[in-house]
């Protein structure tokens, strides 16, 4: 069975300083993956997506970038966090284009 | 772009009653997925449909592409359904999984 871990569960971060958040996926090759974002009481809005290792388009431009340094790990950072960049960031996979999304169980970002 | 309108964006029911929340899209969309998100913010995937119907224990949901529409029914609602519920589609024109959400609908099932 595929397992979606994500770390850390939460941070509490000031801004302007930098910021590292990892997903991983275990019991499946080359998945797609994606990041999304969600404000307090909001919806998600995807930001990033990657089909291979290597390979990061951004969907959404919020001063966040993404790289895929392996093939079942996906890493969503910044140099200088805003407040802006609060909210709870979800990882999430699928087999290809048409198929079901799964998403992990977030992180809580706090920016101070 | 590809936008999605979810209604109501509240809904209260009491325990054994049942609802229906909607999702209108206003372009052509491959499929549709219908997630609760609990307390701690996990997504629990309810449903996934590119057409038809589907039903799962209380729940059943219809996405209807030629209209451009999509329906999540709850009935017998029990205490554990609370919480918000989000629709998300994936455009037809779309080159990758682009999942467009909804605004969501917070539900609070009451004794």
């Amino acid at each position: 069975a595929q397992t979606i871990h994500q770390w850390p569960v939460a941070e509490i971060k000031a801004v302007g300083s930098p910021l590292s958040l990892g997903c991983t996926i275990k019991g499946k090759s080359s998945p797609n993956l994606y990041w999304y974002w969600q404000a307090t009481g909001g919806t998600l809005q995807q930001l990033f997506y990657s089909i291979t290792v290597g390979q990061v388009e951004s969907v959404v431009q919020l001063n966040l970038s993404a790289s895929r340094p392996k093939d079942d790990q996906f890493i969503l950072s910044t140099e200088k966090l805003l407040l802006s960049h609060s909210g709870f960031y979800l990882c999430a996979w699928t087999l290809d284009r048409g198929y079901e999304q799964y998403f992990g169980p977030g992180t809580r970002l706090t920016v101070l | 772009g590809d936008q999605v309108e979810q209604s109501p964006s509240a809904l209260s029911l009491h325990e054994g009653t049942g609802s229906a929340l909607r999702c209108n899209f206003t372009t052509t969309m491959r499929a549709v997925q219908w997630f609760q998100q609990n307390s701690r913010g996990s997504l629990i995937n309810l449903f996934y449909l590119a057409s038809g119907t589907k039903e799962n224990g209380r729940l059943k949901s219809t996405f209807n592409s030629k209209e451009s529409y999509s329906t999540l029914h709850i009935r017998d609602a029990q205490l554990e359904d609370s919480g918000t519920y989000f629709c998300a589609a994936e455009g037809a024109s779309s080159s990758f999984s682009k999942l467009v959400f909804g605004q969501g609908t917070s539900l609070s099932v009451v004794p």
